[in-house]
């Protein structure tokens, strides 16, 4: 049981270049969601998705976009980096009907954009 | 609006010693709450919540954490410090303004425990 796994864990990207985030969580949970962690600012949440196929916007969605084909993953993407989006990605998975709202993290993916 | 305050940046406190980490929050109904810990380049770990029950609620590595209504806190203690429980300390509770599973994390609180 791997629990949630993000790929890559860092990536080096140039203003303008495009990136996909890939989050894959093994528990069958229902809801995941895409955060950024920057220094004095905690967790901000970017987008999330409620089940296959569905997403909905966070806090801080501008400059991303998500899909959710298949229950396990979630994909953040980023179609033109800007500097401002060097940051932690974190995606987390949760089952409110299992283990009340309480949410599963993945590791981490630092991303620089230069 | 829902919120989570965590008001100190950074709490030191010498091995062996008593720690408290410090929450408030503000929701309309009943709160789910949650303590997360962040060890560095790490992702966050859960380390216990409070839904519904006993006021004290006990979790991993020790660390237990008091729900206090009248004062809308939920402080995170542990009776004795230990060097390694030095991290990134978070708080959250659920945003109860939609059925989305959604948490609202406070900025965090750097916990610094001193041989």
């Amino acid at each position: 049981n791997a629990g949630v796994t993000q790929t890559p864990k860092f990536r080096v990207l140039k203003t303008g270049q495009s990136m996909t985030l890939l989050c894959a969580q093994d528990m069958n949970h229902e809801y995941m969601y895409w955060y950024r962690q920057d220094p004095g600012m905690g967790l901000r949440l970017i987008h999330y998705s409620v089940g296959e196929g569905t997403t909905a916007k966070g806090e801080v969605p501008d400059g991303y976009n998500v899909s959710r084909l298949k229950k396990q993953n979630f994909l953040l993407g980023l179609e033109s980096a800007a500097p401002s989006q060097t940051s932690v990605y974190f995606c987390a998975s949760s089952s409110p009907s299992r283990d009340g709202y309480e949410q599963y993290f993945g590791p981490g993916t630092r991303l620089t954009v230069t | 609006a829902q919120s989570v305050a965590q008001p100190e940046d950074q709490v030191n406190v010498a091995e062996g010693n008593p720690l408290t980490v410090k929450c408030t929050y503000s929701v309309s109904g009943n709160p789910y709450l949650f303590w997360y810990v962040q060890y560095p380049n790490r992702g966050l770990q859960f380390l216990l919540k409070y839904i519904t029950g006993d006021n004290l609620v006990k979790g991993s590595y020790g660390f237990e954490a008091e729900f206090n209504k009248s004062q809308t806190s939920f402080h995170l203690k542990k009776p004795s410090a230990l060097v390694s429980d030095s991290a990134l300390y978070f708080c959250a509770v659920r945003d109860l303004s939609s059925n989305t599973g959604k948490l609202i994390f406070g900025q965090g609180t750097t916990l610094q425990v001193k041989p």
